[in-house]
């Protein structure tokens, strides 16, 4: 156990609706990050938040966006979703926003769009 | 931008054999090297990581070499044992430029008994 949760662990939906994912880091990480991963494309970079505040951004569309709160959760916003959005979504902690720090991943939400 | 090449994307061994997974990367500003596991309905795990200022680390089983002339850095398991059996991602990322870390598409191992 990674000490990282997300939720909701399954989610079915259909195209052109929105859904919101959530994340909650391990105990004293600053650092948020969202991954998407699909069989094709691998482990890709969305995006990256620090403290509250977008630190980089990735791969990630138009249609998605994220925030991190006061009390350092984190939330994927996906919407529009199209087939093809369909994939696994992890949420990453760690203690800095340096990348060389361990990041800790959570089990994922997998997404399926129909 | 960075782009990280990973080779084999499966790769199957004699249980006691040993495992080389092989990754390259474009931009030789990439300063920092982890190498993650993720075993079935779990999300990754780092296993170990090497920085640019260092050619190999050892840790156990595991040892990663990393050559930065030629832009590439290499996993090796030794011993292999069926727990071992899992994806294994590499990834590049730098820091203070551009900040992005790049995973490669992923090894998929398999021990055979």
């Amino acid at each position: 156990d990674s000490g990282v949760t997300q939720t909701p662990k399954h989610l079915i939906t259909a195209t052109g609706q929105r859904v919101t994912l959530r994340c909650s880091p391990r105990s004293g990480d600053l650092s948020v990050y969202w991954y998407q991963q699909s069989l094709d494309q691998g482990l890709q970079f969305l995006i990256q938040y620090y403290n509250g505040e977008e630190r980089a951004k990735g791969n990630i569309l138009e249609r998605f966006s994220a925030q991190q709160f006061p009390d350092l959760h984190s939330e994927l916003n996906l919407s529009s979703l199209e087939l093809g959005d369909s994939a696994l979504y992890f949420c990453a902690s760690s203690v800095s926003q340096d990348y060389s720090y361990e990041q800790y991943f959570g089990p994922g939400t997998r997404l399926t769009v129909t | 931008g960075e782009n990280v090449e990973q080779h084999p994307s499966t790769l199957s061994v004699q249980e006691g054999d040993s495992a080389v997974i092989k990754c390259t990367y474009s931009d030789s500003a990439s300063n920092y090297f982890p190498w993650y596991k993720q075993e079935l309905g779990k999300g990754p795990q780092l296993i170990i990581d090497i920085r640019s200022n260092v050619g190999e680390k050892k840790d156990q089983r595991i040892a990663v070499t990393l050559n930065k002339t030629a832009k590439h850095f290499s996993l090796h398991i030794t011993e292999t044992q069926p727990e071992d059996s899992a994806v294994y991602f590499c990834a590049a990322s730098m820091r203070g430029r551009d900040d992005k870390i790049i995973f490669g598409k992923g090894t998929r191992l398999h021990i055979l008994p």
